[in-house]
């Protein structure tokens, strides 16, 4: 069936630091990839997206390229703030409903 | 705009009982979802409806659960005889539509559900 992994958390990064979390999923054909965040007390919000093979979704200074031969959408961000600490969701849309990861606590120190 | 909205924000109930969860999705969204977000199963996907097809219920746990989305629009969440294990937070979605570009989900800040 389909399914996403997610790394396992929590994560815990001084401000500045490079952040990876490693995405891996199970699907037939190319669905969707997706992150979504959900900040402290908030609702999940979508980061980024891709929809195709090779594609890179970006915001807010977050990357991920949908890598086709290893199956990947892993997240990326050059320099984190206190502010992005929040727990993240890799998902993929299977065929309408999404089915997520389990989800990576972020959590950056000043 | 106005997002995807959620009523009750928190819900406190004994076993047994019956609750009804209200979502109301952003203006123009043909599809809707519900998930459940708990500790043990992560977010789940429960049902889904697009226009007036026949929802998809493929993620629903038990007979207990059951939606309806009236005139297209808003929708309700229906868990009978509440159980301990339905404590969770249910979260709605919207979408302009259910495929292509334009099928990115929005959610809402969801309802907190204790069961007691």
């Amino acid at each position: 069936g389909n399914s996403v992994t997610q790394m396992e958390g929590p994560v815990t990064l001084s401000e500045e630091a490079f952040l990876t979390i490693n995405c891996t999923y199970t699907a037939t054909g190319y669905p969707s990839l997706f992150w979504y965040v959900q900040y402290p007390g908030e609702g999940l919000q979508l980061l980024l997206k891709a929809t195709k093979a090779d594609d890179k979704g970006s915001n807010k200074g977050f990357e991920a390229t949908y890598r086709k031969e290893t199956t990947s959408f892993h997240l990326e961000k050059g320099s984190v703030q206190v502010s992005d600490s929040a727990v993240y969701f890799c998902a993929l849309r299977t065929p309408r409903q999404l089915t997520f990861g389990s989800g990576t606590q972020l959590t950056v120190l000043p | 705009g106005a997002g995807v909205s959620q009523s009750p924000s928190n819900k406190v109930t004994e076993k047994g009982k019956d609750v009804e969860l209200r979502c109301d999705p952003i203006s123009g969204h043909t599809a809707l979802y519900w998930y459940r977000q708990s500790l043990g199963q992560g977010l789940e996907f429960l049902i889904y409806f697009q226009g007036n097809s026949a929802p998809d219920k493929s993620g629903l746990p038990s007979d207990r659960f059951s939606a309806e989305r009236t005139g297209g629009s808003v929708s309700t969440l229906t868990i009978q005889r509440t159980q301990q294990e339905d404590s969770a937070v249910y979260l709605c979605a919207s979408s302009r539509t259910s495929g292509g570009e334009t099928d990115t989900q929005y959610f809402g800040p969801g309802t907190r559900l204790t069961v007691l």
